[in-house]
């Protein structure tokens, strides 16, 4: 058990690029969570998945924010047209669902700064 | 609908002393709660949960939390602190088995003096 991955760790990019992240859960887990970070906060939620679909979407999700699990392990984070106010952690967790009663692992997160 | 607020976002103990983190949840059904550590640039690690057990949970690093249905509080303690323990700990209630989601504090800050 590796824990719960994430890639890249930090990205700096400039406003109107899009950028990707990936998260890598505890193998076996299969609900994921994405929740985003910003400073003197606590984590809020963006969205989850069981297993490969998607249940659950905040309206903190705008339209340039789309979220994949294809094949019910790995997901991605795609933030389309980034806005300086996009600048926070995003955080990806796991959790073995009924079974582990909610309780989610956490990634280290990626640090988005966009300039 | 759930809520968590975490009173006070700054606690200063020295050393030794007594830690109280204090945190109240709002929920339309029987919750869960959690409460987790954030140490800088890391992601959360869960000291302890409260799943209608035991209303006295204990964690890791020392830390326990009581759950009081009465007051909708579930408040972090631990006897003595260490410098080790200065960090970020976060609250956060999740509803239920089926739920996905979990709703956290905005944070409260420990620092630990010697």
């Amino acid at each position: 058990d590796t824990g719960v991955s994430q890639d890249p760790r930090h990205k700096i990019t400039k406003r109107g690029q899009n950028v990707t992240f990936r998260c890598d859960p505890i193998s076996e887990h299969n609900r994921l969570y994405w929740y985003r970070q910003t400073l003197g906060q606590g984590p809020e939620f963006l969205t989850y998945f069981q297993n490969e679909a998607q249940l659950e979407k905040s309206r903190l999700l705008s339209d340039r924010f789309s979220a994949e699990r294809p094949k019910g392990s790995f997901s991605t984070l795609e933030i389309q047209r980034t806005e300086q106010g996009d600048s926070a952690m995003y955080l990806c967790a796991s959790s073995p669902g009924l079974a582990g009663l909610n309780e989610q692992f956490f990634g280290p997160g990626t640090r988005l700064t966009v300039l | 609908a759930q809520s968590v607020t975490q009173l006070g976002s700054h606690v200063s103990v020295s050393e030794g002393a007594l830690v109280l983190l204090r945190c109240n949840y709002s929920s339309s059904v029987p919750p869960y709660l959690f409460w987790y550590v954030q140490y800088p640039n890391q992601g959360l690690q869960l000291l302890l949960k409260y799943t209608s057990a035991a209303t006295l949970v204990k964690g890791i690093n020392g830390f326990e939390a009581e759950f009081k249905k009465s007051e909708t509080s579930f408040h972090l303690t631990k006897p003595s602190a260490h410098m080790s323990d200065a960090a970020e700990y976060f609250c956060a209630v999740s509803e239920g088995t089926n739920a996905g989601k979990s709703t956290f504090g905005d944070g409260t800050t420990l620092t630990v003096k010697p």
